[in-house]
């Protein structure tokens, strides 16, 4: 059964540092997106991605975080300059087509830990 | 605007005994419903959806769920529980503009032997 793949599945970085999490999705899927999931609170959208550009950003996807596809399969997320609080769980998903809601597949996580 | 309130952080029910989750949801137009189930250290998998049509939706393992107009609600049901239901589970909508979800915060279920 086809899955969307993260790496690395755990990351322990120092503030200030540079962060790319890795996203392979399903391979003919067309819409691409991060969550994030602090400890304990809610799933959070941040950022939605489709034919090379972003198609919607929530407010916490600030100056600090950007996306890439660099290569036509991986999908990328970069915190520029990690802080405290960007500690949480990262979720890519993908999904084949757009509207009407279809299944969103989303990959086991990237759980990052700033100290 | 969309928005998904879970009643219950936590659930604790007996093997063999009904599991219902409740969710609510507020969306300015008509929703697409999903729960979603997520076992520790793993990522987030489909259980059920409504997008149109029928509105008791038929998941995997045993669940389904109601959508009901009337009440803005999408609770998630399973007759008989079983210990492999221990996980986390989330409610969430999207509107027919987009695939962004807005989640719920999410009901952990603990099964009793």
């Amino acid at each position: 059964e086809p899955e969307v793949t993260q790496t690395p599945s755990h990351q322990v970085t120092q503030m200030g540092q540079e962060v790319i999490l890795r996203c392979v999705p399903i391979s003919n899927h067309l819409y691409f997106y991060w969550y994030r999931q602090i400890l304990g609170q809610k799933v959070e959208f941040l950022v939605s991605f489709y034919n090379n550009e972003i198609s919607e950003k929530s407010e916490i996807f600030d100056d600090q975080f950007s996306v890439e596809r660099p290569d036509g399969s991986n999908f990328t997320l970069k915190i520029r300059s990690t802080k405290l609080e960007d500690s949480a769980m990262y979720f890519c998903a993908s999904i084949l087509a757009g509207p009407p809601a279809g299944e969103l597949f989303f990959g086991e996580g990237s759980r990052l830990t700033v100290l | 605007a969309q928005s998904v309130t879970q009643l219950g952080s936590h659930v604790s029910v007996s093997e063999g005994a009904l599991v219902l989750l409740r969710c609510n949801y507020s969306s300015s137009v008509p929703p697409y419903l999903f729960w979603y189930v997520q076992y520790p250290n793993q990522g987030l998998q489909l259980l059920l959806k409504y997008t149109t049509g029928a509105t008791l939706v038929k998941g995997i393992n045993g669940f389904e769920a109601e959508f009901k107009k009337s009440e803005t609600s999408f609770h998630l049901t399973k007759p008989s529980a079983h210990m492999s239901d221990a996980a986390e589970y989330f409610c969430a909508v999207t509107q027919a503009a987009g695939n962004k979800l807005t989640f719920g915060g999410g009901t952990r279920v603990l099964v009793k032997p």
